[in-house]
């Protein structure tokens, strides 16, 4: 079983800046990687699939990297509607896919 | 628009059965894979089930093996979920979610499943 670890579990900053948010893989997913963004009360939100391509509608400030083990999603300058909590997901094993425990980014 | 509207929660005691539904529409159902996702209350997500498009090939998470059937109706573009023994950590808001190239591309908003006596 793939298994994925996010850090730091929370990130408080401040409107207008740059959040960095990390996954890692116990194996390699390849780029078989996307991240999501659940609001409170809300449903997860595909952001980033193929660990860098951005899903339709998605802002600019949004952007993802790596690929094998480590990868990185960046919010370049956090708006209001961005403090939420992030998941990534391995796909690589598909079917069956896995989700990491989840980085929260809240308001400083 | 992709609309996807799950049903079928409640309150159940341990060890019993409860079914899911999804109503999906606003794309093709039948060539869409199909999962269920859920999440306990205050943690993280949990895959759970998908089953292929047209082919009904189905997976399922160990912790749910032997006790969970996901199925679908073409003909009626419904995805369900039939839980059965349920325990008390199945208690989870359950989603179900379009699957487009590997990844959970559109969810619905969940039903609550609540197992306790």
């Amino acid at each position: 079983e793939i298994v994925l670890t996010q850090s730091p579990a929370t990130l408080s900053l401040s409107p207008g800046e740059r959040a960095t948010l990390s996954c890692r893989a116990s194996q390699s997913v390849s780029s078989y990687l996307a991240w999501y963004q659940q609001k409170p009360g809300q449903a997860p939100r595909l952001l980033i699939y193929d660990a860098s391509k951005r899903a339709t509608g998605v802002p600019a400030r949004f952007s993802g990297s790596g690929s094998g083990t480590d990868f990185t999603l960046t919010i370049s300058s956090l708006e209001p509607e961005d403090f939420a909590v992030y998941y990534c997901q391995q796909r690589s094993n598909w079917p069956i896919f896995t989700f990491g425990p989840g980085t929260k980014v809240d308001i400083k | 628009e992709v609309q996807l509207l799950e049903s079928g929660g409640g309150l159940v005691q341990p060890g019993g059965s409860l079914r899911l539904s999804c109503a999906a529409s606003g794309f093709t159902f039948i060539n869409q894979a199909m999962s269920w996702v859920r999440q306990a209350p205050g943690k993280g997500l949990e895959w759970v089930s998908t089953v292929s498009g047209s082919l009904d090939t189905t997976h399922y998470a160990d912790s749910v093996t032997g006790r969970f059937t996901i199925s679908r109706d073409n003909s009626k573009n419904t995805l369900y979920l039939q839980m059965s023994s349920l325990r008390a950590g199945d208690t989870a808001l359950y989603y179900c979610a379009t699957i487009f190239g590997g990844y959970t591309s559109y969810w619905g908003q969940g039903t609550l499943v609540t197992v306790s006596s």
